[in-house]
This record gives structure tokens, C-alpha cells and sequence, in this order.
């Protein structure tokens, strides 16, 4: 059973970067791609983007020119690194894995079936 | 970006209830439509997907219909523990986009 946790810093101050980490437990990471998406608080879910394990990557173009996201197959992880932040990029942070598959009938399955139990990120001095 | 839109943003419900929520594309995306669940303080749970397959391990009272731009999640019998937020997300294009969500309360 693949379980995902993220990790990093949960306070960062405006004008620096968000950096964080999604440990993949249970499998490897060397199969599927993976994903971030972020909740600000009350608020609904933004896809952020995702990674396949070869390192090639999807971006949504709201954030494109702040995000990064990079794999290490060695350490079975993916990170997010976010910057110049400011207050509006305070959120809970979940990595996802898409389940990427076609089912017995024939049904393309992408969304999200893998989840993180998310991190708060709060961008304040 | 495609945009979905549901309706209601909130409602209030009773146990055993038939509950709808309608999430609608402002393009077509065929079935790739997924429908999710979430609890405070929780990460979303998958519950829907291609539209109108249950995810494995999903109770039979939750079901999804529609395609093109128009779709519904239905809880046939509401119980307690069905109380939360829905989210619906297409998968047909780049970004990947969610509803808004609907929140389902006590009455």
C-alpha cells in the first residue's frame, strides 16, 4: 500500500522559498507520476503541478514562473520548491499520486487516488 | 484553464436523505471527471471516477452521472458520516482543475 507524507518547514517569511518534501513509502517511485496541490485555508483545492520519474514535468500556468518540482529515485522523493512567496501562497500542501490507469471496463482512472495527509504552510514575518 | 462550477456551494440535509450536487465544465471533457470527498482537517478522499465508477472500497449509496459538461453526484441514503465537502475535478486537460465544493451540513 503506497502511503505518501509530506515534509518541511511550516512558517516561511514572504519574498523567500516554500520548499517541501513528499516521501513515497510502500513503492517505488520509479512508476506513476506525482503531483502537488495545495488548500488555502476555507478555501477550495489548485493543482500545482507534477513530475513523472524520468524528471519530466507539468506546471499549471498560474504558478509556472515560481514552481519547481524534481524527483530523487534514489531516496524514493519528490520535492516542491515555491518562490518569492507572499501571504497568498498560505496553504495546506498535499502530494498526490494520479492513478493512471485504465480499468476492466475500459475506464481511464487519472484522478488522485493517493494522498498525503497535507502540510500547513503559513508565509508570514 | 477549464473552469468547474457546482451548485449549491452549501446545503442542509437530514439523515437518509437523497442528496444531489451538479458540478458543471465550462468545456467538454467527455467522462474524465472525478468526485471527491473531504473532512476537516483530512486530505480528499477519491470517490468517483470516469464520471460514474465507484472507487473500490466506496459504499454503493454514492453514485456519479453525466458527461460533455454536466454532471451529478448523488448520495442515495445520507448518513452521518457523509457529512463533509465534495469536490468535483476534470482530468481531460492541463491544469487539472476542481470544483469550488459543496458543503453538505446538518440540518
Amino acid at each position: 500500500q503506497v502511503q505518501l507524507q509530506e515534509s518541511g518547514p511550516g512558517l516561511v517569511k514572504p519574498s523567500e522559498t516554500l520548499s517541501l518534501t513528499c516521501s513515497v513509502s510502500g513503492g517505488s517511485i520509479s512508476s506513476y507520476y506525482w503531483s502537488w496541490i495545495r488548500q488555502p485555508p476555507e478555501k477550495g483545492l489548485e493543482w500545482i503541478g507534477y513530475i513523472f520519474y524520468s524528471g519530466s514535468t507539468n506546471y499549471n500556468p498560474s504558478l509556472k514562473s515560481r514552481v519547481t518540482i524534481s524527483v530523487d529515485t534514489s531516496k524514493n522523493q519528490f520535492s516542491l520548491k515555491l518562490s518569492s512567496v507572499t501571504a497568498a501562497d498560505t496553504a495546506v500542501y498535499y502530494c498526490a499520486r494520479p492513478a493512471y490507469y485504465y480499468d476492466s471496463s475500459g475506464y481511464f482512472n487519472d484522478a488522485f487516488d493517493i494522498w498525503g495527509q497535507g502540510t500547513m504552510v503559513t508565509v508570514s514575518s | 484553464a477549464i473552469r468547474m462550477t457546482q451548485s449549491p456551494s452549501s446545503f442542509s440535509a437530514s439523515t437518509g436523505d437523497r442528496v444531489t450536487i451538479t458540478c458543471r465544465a465550462s468545456q467538454g471533457i467527455s467522462s474524465y471527471l472525478a468526485w471527491y470527498q473531504q473532512k476537516p482537517g483530512k486530505a480528499p478522499k477519491l470517490l468517483i471516477y470516469a464520471a460514474s465508477t465507484l472507487q473500490s472500497g466506496v459504499p454503493s449509496r454514492f453514485s456519479g452521472s453525466g458527461s460533455g459538461t454536466d454532471f451529478t453526484l448523488t448520495i442515495s441514503c445520507l448518513q452521518s458520516e457523509d457529512f463533509a465537502t465534495y469536490y468535483c475535478q476534470q482530468y481531460h486537460n492541463y491544469p487539472r482543475t476542481f470544483g469550488q465544493g459543496t458543503k453538505v451540513e446538518i440540518k
